[in-house]
């Protein structure tokens, strides 16, 4: 089954203590993001990597960093996370050269993250 | 800078009646059109998907339209169910930010049986 695959789903931490949220996905996709989902904010792109080693930041990158080591994984690492960074993380990947031609992107279930 | 909204933010309908979910966005220079539904707690699932050259796209009881030159797209349901209940969000992928798509805040569908 064609899936992406986030984990943990849902985490809470204390303020300054690194995690990573890993994502991975199983239909060989070249392009791979990373959004947050916040109330009256909607969903906005964090990081995004159109392909292996090839990583480029979106919308709102302060805090995080991302690895793209291989193909079919793309964790979001939160060095030092505070507590504007509780969220709801949306992992996405798409066919790569192809984003162009338009694919339809498919998304992880959502990481629930809440930083005391 | 592209902005996308969707009107309305709510809406609640009988079972069984057809309607019409708007998104409109400031700037024509776009890949694609996709619309999506997010269920509580869940991720989002891609319902259709229009290219910047398609005017519309049929999926079962659902059909989206785009008309590019004046930054507008409808999701149209037919006879709505109970199980359509959901937030239903738009989204554009733009030419030149390296393939992101830029939301609506979407609008939350409720179909009371």
């Amino acid at each position: 089954e064609a899936q992406v695959t986030q984990n943990p789903r849902y985490l809470i931490t204390v303020t300054g203590k690194k995690l990573t949220v890993t994502c991975s996905q199983n239909m060989n996709h070249e392009y791979m993001s990373w959004y947050r989902q916040d109330p009256g904010l909607g969903l906005r792109q964090i990081y995004y990597s159109m392909n292996v080693e090839v990583t480029d930041k979106g919308d709102v990158p302060e805090g995080y960093k991302v690895s793209r080591k291989e193909k079919r994984n793309f964790p979001l690492i939160l060095e030092s996370p505070s507590p504007n960074q509780t969220s709801l993380y949306f992992c996405a990947s798409s066919p790569g050269r192809t984003v162009i031609s338009g694919n339809t992107i498919y998304f992880g279930e959502g990481s629930w993250l809440t930083v005391v | 800078k592209q902005e996308v909204t969707q009107i309305p933010a709510a809406l609640s309908v009988p079972e069984g009646e057809n309607l019409v979910l708007n998104c409109s966005f400031t700037d024509s220079a776009i890949y694609n059109l996709q619309w999506f539904r997010q269920d509580p707690g869940k991720g989002l699932t891609s319902l259709l998907l229009i290219q910047s050259s398609q005017r519309e796209q049929t999926s079962g009881r659902l059909n989206a339209s785009l008309d590019k030159s004046s930054g507008r797209s409808t999701l149209y349901i037919a006879a709505s169910q109970p199980g359509d209940s959901a937030t239903y969000l738009c989204a554009v992928r733009h030419y030149n930010q390296g393939g992101k798509l830029i939301f609506g805040q979407g609008t939350e569908l409720s179909v009371k049986p």
